[in-house]
């Protein structure tokens, strides 16, 4: 099972919007709507953000959003803020009744 | 509340076997499947392997076949992870993470066990 594929770096401006993508395949993220999305600050333990494609757990503010469009998931992080600045990571469940990550996204705050 | 916690770090030689453990507390442990994830430094989070802990029943990943058990002790809410046959590669953060709450994501994570390969 290969990682899914996500950007390795994206940008943006305080206040701005940014998505990122993870790109998988009928298998993975195209098959299922289990689809999640982890935030992890340098050092931390990774942080649940989005699940089922697109709802939020508890606690989780509102200005990240997900979605998902054929084979390709996508976290949507609005108002952007520089707590927001860490590594993300897509998931997804699997055929195989297994799960693969994503290859990770460092989102830097400009 | 929900808090899974890990066993301390381990140095281990190239060639031996490492058992990390994953005590849960605060929910029915035979309720929610518990994975492991491992971290190398600096790089991306992997998927190794999810356990019921209710059944017993496992799937890992391929990249891991044959060299990871998952095992579970009910009567003292731990599960267990070893990985066989360490190289150097197999340095990294190793992680439980609890399906509990959702049932399919990674809501509640355990703290991290560290595991380094050194001749």
């Amino acid at each position: 099972q290969s990682a899914l594929t996500q950007p390795a770096s994206v940008s943006g401006s305080p206040g701005q919007s940014i998505t990122i993508s993870c790109s998988g395949t009928s298998s993975d993220v195209g098959g299922y709507n289990y689809v999640s999305w982890y935030q992890q600050h340098p050092g931390k333990v990774p942080k649940l953000m989005i699940y089922n494609v697109n709802k939020r757990p508890s606690g989780v503010s509102n200005r990240f959003s997900g979605s998902k469009s054929g084979y390709t998931a996508s976290l949507t992080i609005s108002g952007l803020l520089a707590e927001d600045e860490a590594d993300y990571y897509c998931t997804s469940y699997t055929s195989s009744s297994t799960y693969v990550f994503g290859t990770g996204t460092k989102v830097t705050v400009l | 509340q929900v808090q899974l916690v890990q066993s301390g770090a381990e140095v281990k030689k190239p060639g031996a076997s490492v058992k990390v453990s994953c005590k849960i507390f605060g929910y029915t442990f035979t309720d929610y499947y518990l994975h492991w994830v491992r971290q190398a430094p600096g790089q991306g989070l992997e998927w190794m392997g999810w356990i019921n802990p209710d059944s017993g029943g496992t799937n890992y990943a391929q990249k891991f076949q044959g060299r990871v058990t998952l095992t579970r002790d009910t009567s003292i809410t731990t599960v267990y992870m070893e990985l066989s046959r360490l190289g150097s590669d197999d340095g990294a953060v190793y992680y439980c993470a609890s399906v509990y709450n959702t049932g399919w994501d990674f809501e509640y994570w355990g703290q991290g066990t560290l595991v380094t390969v050194s001749s």
